[in-house]
């Protein structure tokens, strides 16, 4: 299995202060035939399923906030959000779904400085 | 707009099945390139893949779970299931239903039942 490593586990950022979270694959996630990063960032809040944020790495899903943005390649990944607000506080996840079994960091809880 | 839900017992015995079903609505199970999984996060913890099932019916499994996961689609009502066998209180946790694109990954999210293992 491919195990994902984030870090760190928690962080706490002031309001419109940038938050970066980084994950780390065992194994490469890089599909070498159209080189794209099969690597996904979700945000959960308490009591909600998890939401899609980036995909490919560092494409944003539908109606994602510019704030919001993903970087890396093969094994290296970080989660960027710009300028922090409120409605960010939440446990943030990155997933390998370049091979079964998908995998999933332990996740990151961002919280307010 | 595709919404999930999930539905099911919440509270099973130990080494009896879990049940579970997924019904799809604002959306055909069959059309595009999708595929439907089954995440489940005990509580306080993390998330884990149980494993997918594709319209035609072939599946793929977590291989921690292979001997005891089933999971089945019934296209006309717009569906899928799972069921985990032999389950012990390893298993309690919020189970969702999701779909996938092999491009976007997890999409769509069913708001989660919690099931409860225990006596």
């Amino acid at each position: 299995d491919i195990v994902m490593t984030q870090s760190p586990d928690s962080l706490a950022v002031s309001l419109g202060e940038r938050a970066t979270i980084n994950c780390k694959s065992s194994q490469s996630v890089l599909y070498s035939s159209n080189n794209k990063n099969y690597l996904a960032w979700y945000q959960q809040k308490p009591g909600q399923p998890p939401k899609l944020l980036i995909y490919w790495a560092s494409t944003r899903a539908s109606g994602v906030p510019d704030r919001f943005s993903g970087s890396g390649s093969g094994t290296d990944f970080t989660l960027t959000i710009s300028s922090l607000q409120a409605e960010d506080v939440a446990v943030y996840y990155c997933h390998q779904y370049y091979t079964t079994p998908e995998t999933f960091g332990q996740g990151t809880k961002v919280e307010i400085k | 707009q595709v919404q999930l839900q999930e539905s099911g017992p919440g509270l099973v015995k130990p080494s009896q099945t879990l049940s579970l079903t997924c019904t799809v609505s604002g959306g055909s199970i069959s059309s595009g390139s999708y595929y439907w999984s089954w995440i489940r996060q005990p509580a306080g913890k993390g998330l884990e893949w149980v494993g997918r099932i594709y319209t035609s019916g072939s599946t793929i499994y977590n291989p921690s779970l292979k001997s005891r996961v089933t999971m089945s689609v019934d296209t006309s009502k717009n569906q899928f299931s799972l069921n985990l066998s032999s389950v012990t209180a390893a298993d309690t946790a919020v189970y969702y239903c999701t779909r996938s694109h092999s491009r976007v990954a997890v999409d769509y999210w069913g708001q989660g039942t919690l099931v409860t293992v225990s006596s």
